[in-house]
């Protein structure tokens, strides 16, 4: 079974209906994240969490928020969908043991989103 | 504000070739350098990572990466290309908190 799950797989919605993408995992890990992958931008961050209680801002949080139910969830919604949050979404996890600051993240499989 | 820049969006080479990907960070500090790959509908792998000492950092599936401060350069290398290595690459650089900054991707293409 995958460490890092990420449901639904894709999505197609309609402008303004408010999507919720959420992320599962088993690695028992504290940290989390959610990025976009668009074509020739690369992975931006949208939001961070360093335990269930720590919530943090990314560099393109407008128009998302997020919501850490448990150490092993953290739901990314779309409040008011519009077209241009068309994107690929990855969840990623890691762990706050030892030197922090490279280790290693772990990425969900990911949720293609088409805002219509 | 640091930054990675991933030169060319697209490398091709043949099956057997050598394959460089380049990629420049720009950091106040020293900073924890990482090259991750995704195939074809797929998540992010990680290949490789330099965090401190050695500056030659060898990875799976073949590859390798030198840091250079000198140079601001973190290229991966691989000295004969296989067709599975047909895939995106990203470079990405955190100086801390493990917020990542991503370059812009490379897509490899392999041709037999």
């Amino acid at each position: 079974d995958a460490d890092v799950t990420q449901t639904p797989r894709n999505r197609i919605t309609k402008t303004g209906k408010r999507i919720m993408l959420e992320c599962s995992q088993t690695k028992g890990h504290d940290r989390m994240y959610w990025y976009r992958q668009d074509p020739g931008l690369g992975l931006r961050l949208i939001y961070y969490s360093f335990d269930v209680k720590d919530i943090n801002k990314g560099e393109i949080s407008d128009g998302y928020s997020v919501s850490r139910q448990a150490q092993a969830k953290f739901s990314l919604s779309l409040e008011s969908a519009i077209p241009n949050q068309t994107a690929l979404y990855f969840c990623a996890t890691s762990d706050s043991y030892g030197p922090s600051s490279y280790n290693e993240q772990f990425f969900g499989p990911g949720t293609r989103l088409t805002v219509l | 504000a640091q930054s990675v820049t991933q030169l060319g969006s697209h490398v091709s080479v043949s099956e057997g070739a050598l394959v460089l990907l380049r990629c420049n960070y720009s950091s106040s500090v020293p900073p924890y350098l990482f090259w991750y790959v995704q195939y074809p509908n797929q998540g992010l792998q990680l290949l490789l990572k330099y965090t401190t000492g050695a500056t030659l950092v060898k990875g799976i599936n073949g590859f390798e990466a030198e840091f250079k401060k000198s140079e601001t350069s973190f290229h991966l290398t691989k000295p004969s290309a296989h067709m599975s290595d047909a895939a995106e690459y990203f470079c990405a650089s955190t100086t801390g908190f493990q917020k990542l900054v991503f370059g812009t991707g490379t897509r490899l293409l392999v041709s037999p």
